[in-house]
């Protein structure tokens, strides 16, 4: 079946850095995605990975794939307020093909 | 910005109305997908539009219709409104059969309450 699972909520120091965690069930998966949704606005992509790949790096963000365990996580260095918001864990079979999103973890930042 | 845009931004309506959602893909897109967010959940599925036909369904009732037109923007349908299908609608555009990883680009959705 089509699953995505990650942690509700997670804080985090400001400055320090966040590791948001997602595990998935599709081992035809072959594009994972991390999206951010701020309060009361649509979905912005923030990065995105091939099954074939087992990092990728995009100034602060970082994403580790490890395939064998169906496992991605998102790494975003220094923290900031403006990093407040949920971030979904998504994959697809194709890029055209429907995006199996998990729940969403809800970033929080302390001062 | 993703040059997706979406209309309305928001909308009541109340049990048992029906209501049209619109969407304008970006630019030399052809293929529409839509998503339902409820409150706290994140978006699920309900269908993909490509050159005019339906290319794929989630688990929706067929009360949730659509259509796309020649020039690729897309309506959402649904009939006899319930409470539950009160969400934020996404819509998404992306061209079909091109390489790349870019995926499929979200707009800002359509808050729908009903009451």
């Amino acid at each position: 079946g089509e699953d995505v699972e990650q942690s509700l909520f997670l804080s985090v120091r400001e400055g320090d850095s966040s590791v948001i965690n997602c595990t998935y069930t599709d081992s035809s998966s072959t594009y994972l995605y991390w999206y951010k949704q701020e309060p009361g606005a649509g979905l912005q992509l923030l990065t995105y990975i091939f099954s074939n790949m087992d990092m990728k790096q995009d100034q602060r963000l970082t994403v580790l794939l490890n395939k064998k365990d169906k496992h991605l996580s998102l790494r975003i260095a220094d923290t900031q307020t403006g990093d407040s918001a949920i971030y979904f864990c998504a994959e697809t079979r194709n890029r055209d093909d429907k995006i199996i999103f998990g729940k969403g973890t809800r970033l929080h930042i302390l001062p | 910005e993703t040059g997706v845009t979406q209309s309305p931004t928001h909308l009541i309506k109340t049990r048992g109305q029906q209501v049209t959602l619109r969407c304008s893909s970006q630019s030399g897109h052809n293929t529409v997908s839509w998503y339902q967010q409820a409150l706290g959940q994140g978006p699920q599925f309900i269908f993909q539009y490509y050159r005019e036909e339906e290319n794929g369904r989630g688990n929706f009732p067929p009360r949730f219709s659509g259509l796309q037109f020649p020039n690729y923007s897309s309506e959402l349908n649904v009939n006899a409104l319930e409470l539950d299908d009160s969400a934020l609608y996404l819509c998404a555009s992306s061209l079909a059969g091109t390489s790349g990883g870019e995926t499929q680009y979200f707009g800002p959705g359509t808050r729908l309450l009903v009451l």
